[in-house]
């Protein structure tokens, strides 16, 4: 069965950046994306986007210009580079790879999630 | 976008308790691909249903979702003292973009 191994726990200065990796092992992967999302301490999540094995990314809105997602698809990996930290990035950060149940833009469901990377920001 | 979800529910041991999904601008339909997830303390989600009404693979049947009027909805049929956690839904917006619901506390 496949696991998402990410990388592991940092603390980093505001106005830096952080990149998280999220590695695909103990089988073929064959996921049609990978997917990231984050939950800061006590809250709910927040979707932050979506790099397509296919090529291409989707991100949300609030993320766009300071978030990238890259995938190497042979490698079964994905990263995930947030830039221009704040206090509000302190956060539990999830990778996912994902499948595809059709042919639409939204036809993508999260099938294995990874355990989390937790991103402290302090000064 | 706003996806609110009630914040907290309560059901008996072996009843039947029904969380709900709702967008602030519109009704939600079967082309926002609703899914659902769990989530315990301390844990990663896990996916419970996609596609409005797909359940993921290895969940137990007492999970459904489904529309309910203008809402998504997940249905726990014969609730059990697991079943106790944190419940998101989210909803696909276009343009490759999802937003998840603020999330309901369960308590059984």
């Amino acid at each position: 069965q496949v696991v998402l191994v990410q990388s592991g726990a940092e603390v980093k200065r505001p106005g830096s950046s952080v990149k998280v990796s999220c590695m695909a092992s103990g089988g073929i992967v064959s996921y049609s994306s990978f997917s990231w999302v984050r939950q800061a301490p006590g809250r709910g999540f927040e979707w932050m986007g979506r790099v397509y094995l296919t090529g291409g990314e989707s991100y949300a809105p609030d993320f766009q210009g300071r978030i990238t997602i890259t995938a190497d698809k042979s490698a079964g990996v994905s990263y995930m580079e947030l830039r221009s930290l704040t206090s509000e990035d302190m956060a539990v950060y999830y990778c996912a790879g994902d499948r595809r149940f059709g042919s639409t833009s939204g036809s993508f469901f999260v099938d294995t999630w990874g355990r989390g990377t937790f991103i402290s920001v302090s000064s | 976008i706003v996806v609110t979800q009630e914040p907290s529910l309560s059901v008996s041991p072996g009843g039947t308790v029904t969380l709900t999904c709702a967008l602030r601008a519109g009704p939600i339909s079967s082309t926002f691909y609703t899914g659902w997830y769990q989530q315990t303390p301390g844990q990663p989600p896990r996916t419970l249903i996609y596609d409005t009404h797909t359940r993921a693979s290895g969940v137990p049947d007492r999970f459904s979702g489904s529309l309910v009027g203008d809402r998504a909805a997940l249905t726990i049929a014969g609730a059990q003292a697991e079943d106790e956690c944190d419940y998101y839904c989210i909803i696909y917006v276009g343009s490759g973009f999802w937003v998840f619901g603020g999330g309901t506390t369960l308590t059984v």
